[in-house]
């Protein structure tokens, strides 16, 4: 059973400095991995799919993927205040149906 | 623009009441998801349908049943709804084990 665990729960960072958020998954046959943006009430915004090992970035968002370690980081350069929401991280096996989220790192930033 | 439509956004019901969330995906996903959402607990999954007719219990689906009588469409029920069922709805479909894609999600209140 796919377990995904991310951290921190939350995390305060001053406006346009990096912030790093870490997502650790249990299947190391996984190849698929997603990061999601949730601002309060609202649906859940794609950020960045990886699916090997190395760097993938899209805007001022790059997800750097380890699966020996069993990890995948998401990197925010330059936050803004606007960035401050729940930050999802997804997993889905290879071949399979299921996507295993985590339970979010909450992301202040602040002026 | 291809897209999960989850109806009703918003809903308000009473404890005992029946209730029926929907879901409609024009991209002729094979796959369809029901998922609910709760702080701390990121999205966990209730139900998946494979196709018409051919559904599956996720990991807390007690308490639900689904129908999929249509490929574009997955419905999920609640029969006598419960206080503890108040939570935030999201659908997804996939095409195979590739792509996926959420719906913006239907927010339940059970009182």
């Amino acid at each position: 059973q796919q377990k995904v665990q991310q951290s921190p729960e939350s995390l305060t960072v001053s406006e346009g400095a990096m912030a790093s958020l870490n997502c650790t998954f249990s299947d190391r046959s996984s190849d698929n991995f997603r990061w999601y943006r949730q601002h309060s009430g609202k649906g859940l915004e794609v950020l960045v799919s990886i699916f090997s090992d190395g760097e993938k970035e899209e805007g001022s968002f790059t997800a750097h993927l380890n699966r020996a370690s069993l990890h995948v980081f998401l990197h925010i350069r330059e936050p803004q205040p606007s960035d401050s929401a729940l930050y999802l991280c997804a997993v889905r096996p290879t071949g399979g149906y299921k996507v295993v989220f985590g339970s979010g790192t909450r992301l202040l930033v602040s002026p | 623009d291809m897209k999960v439509t989850q109806m009703p956004r918003y809903l308000i019901k009473r404890m005992g009441e029946n209730v029926l969330l929907e879901c409609g995906q024009d991209m002729s996903h094979e796959t369809m998801y029901w998922y609910r959402q709760d702080p701390g607990l990121g999205l966990q999954l209730i139900y998946i349908s494979y196709d018409v007719d051919s559904n599956s219990e996720g990991d807390i689906p007690k308490g639900y049943r689904v129908s999929r009588k249509k490929r574009e469409h997955f419905s999920l029920i609640l029969d006598s709804a419960k206080t503890n069922q108040t939570s935030v709805y999201f659908c997804a479909s996939s095409l195979g084990t590739t792509d996926y894609t959420f719906g913006s999600g239907t927010r339940l209140l059970v009182i």
